[in-house]
């Protein structure tokens, strides 16, 4: 089954506009939850990760907000421009092996000019 | 200090047939990790590969195999191939067994008709 599962699954946004996309996972052994962008084309790029004993972490224009006792995670995107364009998804790792991703199925965001 | 890289970048076979798709690791990074990204979903996990040996293994079948040599490179075989099996084949490396600094490929793209 799907362990992390992600929405929305396409998303438009109008340049400047914040885009969020948001994460949910069940399996309390995970402890460290990262977000990719990719391109097509292209492979996963890591974007910005958070580790569950901070709420928010920020880098620039991206923001992780999350919430443990929800099992939930958020990637908002402040002043989204056409560049950000691309597909993103989320993923998990286990803390007790942590030898693997477990991905979302992905969000494509477009910005529109 | 070089990136992950792949080949090929594309890849045509017919069902039965055999796959050999090839991983060469970043500078520095003893683990390679394999991932398949059916379109329109999230990476999957396949193995990984620490030191030559399997370090883990997701829910795909035995006809997928793998090799890692001294130099960390990888190999990622596929036998009796299915047209399920048309992905993208993501190789990943990292410093470590913890996929927290693991940093992707482009990706080989397989298709099976």
């Amino acid at each position: 089954q799907q362990q992390v599962k992600q929405s929305p699954q396409s998303l438009i946004v109008q340049k400047g506009g914040i885009s969020i996309i948001n994460c949910a996972y069940e399996n309390t052994a995970f402890d460290y939850f990262p977000w990719y962008q990719q391109f097509p084309g292209k492979g996963p790029a890591l974007l910005i990760a958070i580790r569950p004993d901070v709420s928010e972490k920020k880098e620039g224009r991206f923001t992780i907000s999350f919430n443990k006792s929800a099992k939930q995670f958020s990637l908002h995107i402040m002043d989204s421009q056409p560049g950000d364009s691309a597909t993103y998804f989320c993923a998990a790792s286990p803390g007790n092996t942590g030898n693997q991703f477990y991905f979302g199925t992905g969000t494509s965001l477009t910005v529109i000019p | 200090e070089t990136g992950v890289t792949q080949s090929p970048t594309h890849l045509i076979k017919t069902r039965g047939q055999q796959v050999t798709l090839r991983c060469s690791s970043q500078s520095g990074h003893n683990t390679v990790s394999w991932y398949q990204q059916a379109l329109g979903q999230g990476p999957q996990f396949i193995f990984q590969y620490y030191r030559e040996e399997e370090n883990g293994r997701g829910n795909f079948p035995p006809r997928f195999s793998g090799l890692q040599f001294p130099n960390y490179s990888s190999e990622l075989n596929v036998n009796a191939l299915e047209l399920d099996d048309s992905a993208l084949y993501l190789c990943a490396s990292s410093p470590g067994t913890r996929v927290n600094e693991q940093f992707f490929g482009p990706g080989t793209r397989l298709t099976v008709l």
